[in-house]
Order: structure tokens, then C-alpha cells, then sequence
């Protein structure tokens, strides 16, 4: 089965507080990506990665950055955080061969920023 | 612009009734549409991809590209089936992303 592992499932940080969320995945996927979940408004994807050191905007990427130095693990920064940015974080991953749509997903983040 | 629109924040069924989770597509070609549920305090997980044609734990979802819909059926809720769903689609043109819908909170009562 694959394991995509986000290493926080609860996080509390102050506002400017500089936050980092880590996900591994063990499947060597190819693809990587970090959704919010919000309620009513669903997922949003705010950044992915196709390859190592590769990565591309997703809708909403202001306010974030990402790392992905290593093929298994994918970063998600928030340089100086904000209440507005209270949210479930989900990291998922998929592998190129024979794309089918199925991503599969972390069990998520849950950031409150106070 | 590729969307994809569940009108139903909200949706709940009585065990033993048909339950229908409404799934609506802005995208110019051939889409490829996917149902994913999530349980309480599971993760996000695919129940079903169109091209498969498949039943996944009673459900069936029928692509209509005159009425641009993908709607998820079951004819007899189950308690389990309570859950988060949401319907997705393959974007086209560079790479590909699975777009999401805002999802619908179905809740099944005994």
C-alpha cells in the first residue's frame, strides 16, 4: 500500500511564526502535492511538484513556498503565518506510469494560527 | 475554465433510501471524472473513476456529457456511507491536476 506520512497531524503557531509542514511518501511517486481543505469551499491545491527541485504555483500559492530536495519528501513553508491560513493541510501523491487519478493522500495537517 | 460544481453543501438520507450526490463540469473535450470520499478521521481516498465503470461499495456513477454531470447514485444509503465526497476532474493542457468540487457532507440517519 502506499504511505504518504505527514509528519504533524496538530499544529498551533503564533501569527509571523515561520511554519514548516513535511510529508514523505514511499511509493518513489513522481508526483507530489499540498491541498487546503476548508469547509464549503473544499480542496484547494496551493502548490505540486512534478521531479525533484521541480515545482509549479497550484491556485491559491500565495503566502506559501515549497522544498522538495529529495524525490520522497515535499515541504510546504509558510514564511510568516497568518490566522488566515488556519487550515487542514493535505499532502498526496501519485506516480506518472499509467495515470489513473488516483492521488493518494496524508492523513493532514490541522494548523491554528493564533 | 475547467470546474467542477457539487450544488449540495449538505445532504441527508434516511438508511435505506436512494441517495444522489450531484457532480456538475465546465471542461471542453473529453473529461476523465472521479469520485473521492472521506470518512471521519480517515483520509481523502478514490471511490471511483468513470472509465472504470465500476460499483464501489454500492455506488455508480454514469458520466452525461449532454447534461455535463457526473452524479454518484446508490439505491439503498447505508449508515457507513456517511461522509465527506467529493467529485474531480483531470485538468487538460500541461500538467495534469485533479481539480476538486467543494464537496458534499452526506449523512445517513438510522
Amino acid at each position: 500500500d502506499v504511505k504518504v506520512t505527514q509528519s504533524s497531524r496538530y499544529l498551533v503557531k503564533r501569527t509571523g511564526e515561520k511554519v514548516f509542514l513535511e510529508c514523505v511518501q514511499d511509493m518513489d511517486h513522481e508526483n507530489m502535492f499540498w491541498y487546503r481543505q476548508d469547509p464549503g469551499l473544499g480542496l484547494r491545491l496551493i502548490y505540486f511538484s512534478y521531479d525533484v527541485k521541480m515545482k509549479e504555483k497550484g491556485d491559491i500559492p500565495e503566502g506559501y513556498s515549497v522544498s522538495r530536495e529529495k524525490k520522497e519528501r515535499f515541504s510546504l513553508i509558510l514564511e510568516s503565518a497568518s490566522t488566515n491560513q488556519t487550515s487542514m493541510y493535505l499532502c498526496a501523491s501519485r506516480g506518472l506510469a499509467g495515470f489513473t487519478g488516483e492521488l493518494f493522500f496524508g492523513e493532514g495537517s490541522r494548523l491554528t494560527v493564533l | 475554465a475547467q470546474r467542477v460544481t457539487q450544488p449540495e453543501k449538505l445532504l441527508s438520507v434516511f438508511k435505506g433510501a436512494p441517495v444522489e450526490l450531484k457532480c456538475n463540469y465546465s471542461y471542453s473535450g473529453s473529461p476523465e471524472l472521479f469520485w473521492y470520499v472521506q470518512y471521519s478521521r480517515q483520509r481523502l481516498q478514490l471511490l471511483l473513476r468513470h472509465i472504470s465503470r465500476e460499483s464501489i461499495k454500492g455506488f455508480t456513477a454514469d458520466l452525461n456529457k449532454g447534461e455535463t454531470s457526473f452524479h454518484l447514485k446508490k439505491p439503498f444509503a447505508q449508515e457507513e456511507d456517511s461522509a465527506m465526497y467529493y467529485c474531480a476532474l483531470i485538468t487538460q493542457g500541461g500538467s495534469e491536476k485533479l481539480v476538486f468540487g467543494k464537496g458534499t457532507k452526506l449523512t445517513v440517519n438510522p
